[in-house]
């Protein structure tokens, strides 16, 4: 099976811009969760969706938005950037029911100028 | 907080020596996985190990549980430089709350010297 895939791998943005992020899982997969890694918080959870609905969300502003498809794409979405969200955006896939066991792709780097 | 903590930070060895790295958490949990990150990179799925398991092997891998501690353990036998990356370990809590979510530790920088 191929794995998770993220586009767009590399992104510049300014202050004050938006940007969207896309993340396919695993074929098969019905979770997606989004996670933000910065060297002074490490891994912060932003929020989870299965099956199209947002089950589960951080303590992330509400700048920070996501949704998913019926195809289980999910797409996050950082409206009104700050120079703080510079970060590697990860997205990983789950398809256990019982297990939630994770998958990550090669993430999204977003640096805002 | 619910994060994992792994000890130590940074881990230096030589290549052929084994790395054991530990991971604490607080509350009780359905399983405990293992990742490694190369240096900027996505996060690669090494382990996945089960509240009621104990110890679970994949390769030159071993992970070990105790509940009783809450702590759980890498060893990584005969390192190699390829190695050289970041561990995490990431908690899948019991509560409803957590659905989807895991909680990942600052991680350990091994690095392995040729």
């Amino acid at each position: 099976k191929a794995g998770v895939t993220q586009t767009p791998r590399y992104l510049i943005k300014t202050r004050g811009q938006q940007v969207t992020l896309s993340c396919s899982p695993i074929s098969g997969h019905r979770s997606v969760s989004w996670y933000q890694q910065t060297p002074g918080q490490g891994l912060q959870f932003l929020f989870e969706y299965f099956s199209e609905t947002q089950r589960n969300k951080g303590n992330f502003p509400g700048r920070f938005s996501g949704r998913q498809f019926s195809n289980s794409r999910s797409e996050m979405n950082v409206s009104t950037l700050e120079l703080g969200d510079s970060a590697l955006y990860l997205c990983a896939s789950s398809g256990g029911v019982v297990y939630n066991e994770q998958f990550f792709g090669p993430g999204t780097r977003l640096t805002v100028l | 907080s619910q994060q994992g903590e792994e000890d130590p930070q940074a881990l230096s060895i030589q290549e052929g020596e084994n790395a054991t790295m530990n991971c604490s958490y607080k509350t009780s949990i359905n399983n405990l996985q293992w990742y490694r990150q190369n240096s900027g990179r996505g996060l690669v799925h090494l382990i996945l190990i089960r509240s009621n398991e104990r110890e679970k092997h994949s390769g030159r891998l071993r992970v070990t549980l105790d509940t009783s501690k809450k702590s759980s353990s890498l060893l990584i036998t005969a390192s190699r430089a390829a190695d050289t990356a970041s561990y995490f370990c990431a908690t899948d809590y019991r509560r409803g709350s957590t659905l989807g979510r895991l909680y990942f530790g600052r991680g350990t920088q091994l690095t392995v010297w040729p």
